[in-house]
C-alpha cells in the first residue's frame, strides 16, 4: 500500500549545525509534501510545505527539497537552536484530489547547547 | 479566533465501554480528519469526511466510526474500547479543494 518512510529516526547536532532528514514515498501521483513539528504535548504544526510542480522551497532556515524522479523529500534546518528541538514529520498527500495524508514514523531531533 | 477544538483532553476508560471524542473547528473547512498517535507509528488516519453526511475510512478504521451531521463536527466514537485503542488522537480540518491541514490540540486516551 501507500507509505511514506522517515530516516532517521532520531538525530542529534550541536547547535549551530545543520540538520537534514529524508522521506521517501511510494505513490507516484503525490503531489503535495508537508512538513510538521511537533513539540512534546503539543498538536503537530506545519512548518514548510512543498508542491510537485517546485523542487526547492525557502523559509528562513528551513528548506525543503523534492525529487520526484526518485521520489524522496529531505528536510533541512541551517543553524539550529535548542527551541528547534523537537519530533519532525513529513507526509504525502497520496492521491492527488483526495487531500488525505501518509505521515512518515517521525524524527526526534536534539539540538545540543 | 477561529480554531480547532477537541474534548475531553484527557479520558481513562474501561475495556468495553463505547466512548466518544469531540472535534469541533469554527473555521467552516469541509474537511476533517481523525488520527491516532502511536510511538513507532507516527500519525495514521482513522476516518475523514468532505462534507456533511460523507465518512470514509483511513487505514486504521476497525473499532471506530465517524459521524458528520454539520460542518462544524466530527465525533469519533470508539464502539467497544479495546486496550489496543490506548492512543493520542488528533483531529484535523482542512479548506475545501486545498491540502495544508491544520490539527487540534489532541486527546489522550487511556483503556484499562
Amino acid at each position: 500500500g501507500e507509505n511514506v518512510e522517515q530516516h532517521p529516526s532520531t538525530l542529534s547536532v550541536q547547535e549551530g549545525d545543520s540538520a537534514v532528514i529524508k522521506c521517501t514515498y511510494s505513490d507516484s501521483a503525490s503531489n503535495y509534501f508537508p512538513w510538521y513539528k511537533q513539540e512534546l504535548g503539543k498538536r503537530p504544526q506545519l512548518i514548510i510545505d512543498i508542491r510537485s510542480n517546485v523542487g526547492e522551497k525557502k523559509d528562513q532556515r528551513i528548506a525543503v527539497t523534492l525529487n520526484k524522479t526518485a521520489k524522496h523529500f529531505s528536510l533541512h534546518i541551517t543553524e539550529t537552536q535548542p527551541e528547534d528541538s523537537a519530533v519532525y514529520f513529513c507526509a504525502a498527500s497520496t492521491t492527488s484530489g483526495t487531500y488525505k495524508y501518509i505521515f512518515g514514523t517521525g524524527t526526534r531531533l536534539k539540538v545540543l547547547a | 479566533d477561529a480554531e480547532i477544538t477537541q474534548s475531553p483532553r484527557h479520558k481513562i476508560t474501561e475495556t468495553g465501554r463505547q466512548v466518544t471524542l469531540a472535534c469541533h473547528q469554527t473555521w467552516n473547512h469541509n474537511n476533517m480528519f481523525w488520527y491516532r498517535q502511536d510511538l513507532g507509528h507516527g500519525l495514521r488516519l482513522i476516518h475523514y469526511s468532505y462534507g456533511v453526511h460523507d465518512t470514509n475510512k483511513g487505514e486504521v478504521s476497525d473499532g471506530y466510526s465517524v459521524s458528520r451531521s454539520n460542518t462544524e463536527d466530527l465525533p469519533l466514537t470508539l464502539e467497544s474500547a479495546a486496550s489496543s485503542q490506548t492512543s493520542v488522537y488528533f483531529c484535523a480540518s482542512s479548506v475545501r479543494g486545498a491540502e495544508t491541514q491544520y490539527f487540534g490540540p489532541g486527546t489522550r486516551l487511556l483503556v484499562l
